[in-house]
């Protein structure tokens, strides 16, 4: 069965300092991999994702991520951050299930506060 | 721009209630999905659908039902709403086709059980 660990439950990051954001994942096949980030009070929005090709993903707002499958990660990083990206960042994992249809699996979430 | 609604952004019901979570989308994507979304426990998901009258269970469907009528509205229903059902309930959309397609998210229901 798919699984996703994210094993950091808050991070504290100064504005303007670098941020790396962990994700570990669990899944028999190729995964499809995604991070998403939550706004107070918001739905998800997509920051990038992977599926195939460059192992190096870039997304929005500055963000990319690597796929590293020897080591079953796919982490998050921005080199400077801003006091707008205080949020929650959730990674998943996707694949088709037996029967055909789509599923995603996610983390439990990690909280990034920045300070001044 | 993809457009997911829900019915009200925050609930409150007494125990025993029926409950009625709305989700409109406005994007004619195949499958629809709810999840309910908990601190320290991520989002789980409840029941999916992939078309019209089709559903399929999540990972924790004990106590919900699901209902999709057309194929822009996905309802889910606590048929006798419980205090452990207080949670944050999001509903998500993707076009059918890749696995890798994008989910779209709504903003939310925060539903409270007294």
């Amino acid at each position: 069965a798919q699984s996703v660990t994210q094993p950091d439950i808050h991070i504290t990051v100064s504005e303007g300092a670098s941020l790396e954001l962990r994700c570990n994942y669990s899944y028999g096949a190729t995964p499809y991999l995604f991070w998403y980030v939550q706004s107070p009070g918001q739905g998800l929005q997509l920051l990038l994702k992977y599926f195939s090709g460059d192992t190096l993903v870039q997304g929005i707002k500055g963000f990319e991520a690597e796929f590293k499958r020897s080591q079953s990660s796919f982490n998050l990083r921005k080199p400077s951050v801003h006091w707008s990206d205080a949020a929650e960042y959730f990674c998943a994992v996707g694949g088709r299930e037996n029967t055909g249809f789509q599923k995603l699996v996610f983390g439990t979430g990690t909280r990034l506060l920045v300070s001044p | 721009d993809v457009k997911v609604t829900q019915s009200s952004r925050y609930l409150v019901k007494r125990t025993g209630e029926k409950v009625f979570l709305e989700c409109v989308q406005d994007m004619d994507h195949e499958n629809m999905f709810w999840y309910r979304q908990d601190p320290g426990l991520g989002l789980r998901l409840i029941y999916f659908s992939y078309d019209v009258k089709m559903k399929e269970k999540g990972d924790i469907p004990e106590g919900y039902s699901v209902s999709r009528e057309k194929k822009e509205r996905f309802s889910l229903i606590l048929e006798s709403a419980s205090t452990n059902q207080t949670s944050m309930y999001l509903c998500a959309i993707t076009a059918a086709g890749p696995a890798y397609n994008e989910q779209f998210f709504g903003p939310g229901t925060r539903l409270t059980v007294l």
